[in-house]
């Protein structure tokens, strides 16, 4: 079953403007990450927020997460044209520390 | 340090025939993750590896696929036979510890069968 979903599915912003993706999950987690896929390249790694931490900066990246609702969010500020990709978020869970869950992902335009 | 490498980068097949995907981890990476992207889904995990040994392989779909990782280096993930479903992008990764994070990733293998 799939534990990650992502909204939205396609996201479109002029660059400059800030990118808000979001994500739920299902099951207790130890931590979350975002990954961020270039056309035609594989996952790059880009922030992981742990199950007791509420936000985490990573230069233009902001991640939240929120474990009441299982949801987290990754801001990308000021957005560039290569930020264009697909932005998925994966979980760990309690019970199988090593297998990541990801979501669908959101597909992420940055207009120049 | 070499990051994880995965060959061929694209593969077109016709339904019915053999197709073996290769990866090849970060040197010294006892763990080997196998996951795919079917049909712009998400990404599911097939298989983990801790150096030649299967620790779970319940992501796996069915009998038609098999992986293997000789003497715990490189692995490969045979398809046989191919079947139309299982187009899309093979990822692989390695990491030091059998945990959910400090994953490096390949670049994936974009399998199209036609």
């Amino acid at each position: 079953s799939q534990q990650g979903e992502e909204d939205p599915q396609a996201l479109s912003i002029q660059e400059g403007e800030n990118a808000t993706m979001n994500c739920s999950y299902k099951t207790s987690i130890n931590n979350l990450q975002w990954y961020r896929q270039n056309s035609g390249r594989g996952l790059v790694h880009l922030i992981l927020i742990r199950s007791n931490e509420r936000e985490k900066h990573s230069g233009r990246l902001r991640v939240t997460l929120d474990t009441s609702k299982k949801s987290s969010s990754l801001l990308i500020t000021a957005s560039r044209a290569a930020d264009t990709a697909s932005y998925f978020c994966a979980t760990d869970s309690m019970d199988s520390s090593y297998k990541l869950i990801f979501g669908s992902g959101t597909r992420l335009l940055v207009r120049p | 340090e070499a990051g994880v490498t995965q060959f061929p980068s694209h593969s077109v097949i016709e339904k019915g025939q053999t197709v073996t995907l290769r990866c090849d981890p970060i040197s010294g990476h006892d763990n080997l993750y196998w996951y795919r992207r079917v049909m712009g889904k998400e990404i599911k995990f097939l298989l983990h590896f801790v150096k030649e040994s299967k620790q779970d392989e319940s992501g796996m779909p069915n009998n038609r696929f098999l992986a293997e990782r000789t003497g715990g280096t490189y692995s490969t993930l045979k398809v046989q036979p191919a079947e139309l479903e299982d187009s899309g992008v093979y990822f692989c990764a390695s990491s030091l510890l059998g945990a959910g994070y400090g994953y490096t990733f390949g670049s994936g293998t974009r399998l199209t069968v036609v």
